[in-house]
């Protein structure tokens, strides 16, 4: 069964700390893996998109894959009260068939910074 | 430029309505989505489309009729839904089918 889990947290750390935030999926073939945040009511917002194993910077931001332990994480340093809203986990699945964007979300985790 | 745009923002509508959710992108991008979310849970892929064609159909009631007219417009017709429907609709739409997608802000339709 294909799935994507996250912890839903909440994940409370002190501004200016070093959040992390893990991602495990079960489709060994997953080939695209993406981090959406999204605030409370809004839509969700690309963060961050990783296709190969290890790390990928990008500003606060860095996405890091492992596709042996079929893991994903992303940290945030100098964390921010801005920054709290639920991040979302997203792995686009092998489709065997053909090419897919079928993205399977995780159910996300809740990210607070406290000032 | 990397937007989506949706309309409307917000939609009530009796159970008897027809309505239709417009979305549209001017980034060239192939492929587009629809997708439903309730309230604390993730968003739920409805539908995919690749050039202009239904690629994916995730076994949505016929209540929910998509329409793609052109590379750049993508519609939800509503008819007779329930309001279990009511969601947070959200379309986003892809340079491929390979890579990321981008979201609209939404349609926050209710059902009454």
């Amino acid at each position: 069964q294909k799935e994507v889990e996250q912890n839903s947290g909440p994940l409370s750390v002190p501004e200016g700390a070093i959040a992390s935030l893990n991602c495990t999926y079960s489709d060994r073939g997953s080939q695209s893996f993406f981090w959406y945040r999204q605030y409370s009511g809004k839509s969700p917002e690309l963060i961050m998109s990783i296709y190969s194993n290890g790390d990928k910077e990008d500003g606060r931001f860095t996405a890091q894959l492992n596709k042996a332990s079929q893991y994903v994480s992303l940290l945030i340093r100098d964390s921010q009260p801005s920054d709290s809203a639920t991040y979302l986990c997203a792995v686009n699945p092998m489709n065997y068939g053909g090419a897919t964007n079928k993205l399977i979300f995780g159910t996300g985790t809740l990210l607070a910074v406290q000032p | 430029d990397t937007e989506v745009t949706q309309t409307p923002k917000h939609l009530v509508m009796g159970m008897t309505n027809k309505k239709s959710l417009k979305c549209e992108q001017h980034m060239g991008h192939r492929a587009m989505y629809w997708y439903k979310q309730k309230a604390k849970k993730p968003p739920e892929l409805m539908f995919v489309y690749s050039y202009e064609k239904l690629s994916i159909n995730e076994s949505v009631p016929s209540r929910f009729s998509p329409e793609c007219p052109n590379s750049s417009l993508l519609n939800l017709h509503l008819h007779a839904l329930q309001p279990e429907d009511s969601a947070l609709y959200l379309c986003a739409s892809s340079q491929d089918l390979y890579t990321e997608a981008f979201f609209g802000q939404g349609t926050r339709l209710t059902v009454v």
